[in-house]
C-alpha cells in the first residue's frame, strides 16, 4: 500500500531564515507530487505541483520553491521566511485515478 | 477560472441522524470532477468520494453520497447515520479538465461538522 511521508511536523522559524520542507511517498512509482498551504481556517491553496523528476510548475508567485530530485521525493524551500508564509503545508500524490492523497502535514510558525 | 462555494461555515447534526453540506461550483470545463475530503482535527485530508461530470448516478461510498445536480452546479454532501467520529472540517473541491498534465485541485473554504449527541 502506499504511504505518504511528510516532516518535520511542526516547525518554528524567525523571519529571514530559509526553509527545508520534505515528503516522500513509498509504494507507487512516477507519481504526481503536489505541495498546499493552509492558512489558519482556510481552504488549501495549491503551490506547486510535479509531474516527473525535475518538472516543477509553480501556481502562485512567492518566495517558495519546490524540487524533485527523485521520483517519489518532493521538497519545499525558502531562502529568507515572512511572516505570511506561516500555515500548514500538505503534500498530495496522485497516480491514475483523479484523488489526490495527503500527507500529515507541516504546521510552520514563522516568528 | 474554476470556483468552490461552501455556504455553511459551520453545521450541526445529532448522532445518527443525516447531514447535508452543501457545495456549488463554476466551471466552463465540460469534463471535471467534484471531490470531498474530511479534515480532523489532526489536520490531515482524507478522501471521502468522488464523482466526475459524466458520471450517471451519483456515487456513493458506505455512509457517504454525493447529491450531484449538473444544471444546479451543485455536489453536496450527504452523511448519513452521524457518528461522533464524523465531527471534522469537510472541504469540497473540483479538478479541471484533464489535459495530460497534473490535475489540479480548487478547494471550498470547507464546513466544519460538530456531531451531538
Amino acid at each position: 500500500s502506499q504511504t505518504i511521508h511528510q516532516w518535520p511536523a511542526t516547525l518554528v522559524q524567525p523571519v529571514g531564515s530559509p526553509l527545508s520542507l520534505e515528503c516522500t511517498v513509498e509504494g507507487t512509482s512516477n507519481p504526481n507530487l503536489y505541495w498546499y498551504r493552509q492558512a489558519a481556517g482556510r481552504g488549501l491553496q495549491l503551490l506547486f505541483y510535479s509531474v516527473g523528476i525535475g518538472q516543477i510548475s509553480s501556481e502562485v508567485p512567492q518566495n517558495l520553491s519546490a524540487s524533485r530530485p527523485q521520483d517519489r521525493q518532493f521538497i519545499l524551500s525558502s531562502k529568507k521566511l515572512l511572516l505570511s508564509d506561516s500555515g500548514f503545508y500538505l503534500c498530495a500524490w496522485r497516480r491514475q485515478t483523479y484523488e489526490q492523497y495527503f500527507g500529515p502535514g507541516t504546521r510552520l510558525t514563522v516568528t | 477560472a474554476q470556483k468552490i462555494t461552501q455556504t455553511q461555515p459551520g453545521m450541526f447534526v445529532q448522532e445518527k441522524e443525516a447531514v447535508t453540506l452543501d457545495c456549488t461550483y463554476d466551471t466552463s470545463d465540460q469534463s471535471y470532477g467534484l471531490f470531498w475530503y474530511k479534515q480532523p482535527s489532526s489536520g490531515e485530508m482524507i478522501f471521502l468520494i468522488y464523482q466526475g461530470s459524466y458520471d450517471e448516478q451519483n456515487a456513493t461510498e458506505g455512509r457517504y453520497s454525493l447529491n450531484f445536480q449538473k444544471a444546479r452546479k451543485s455536489a453536496n454532501l450527504v452523511i448519513s447515520a452521524s457518528q461522533l467520529g464524523d465531527s471534522a472540517m469537510y472541504f469540497c473541491a473540483m479538478r479541471e479538465a484533464y489535459t495530460g498534465t497534473a490535475s489540479k485541485l480548487t478547494f471550498g473554504t470547507g464546513t466544519r461538522l460538530q456531531v451531538t449527541l
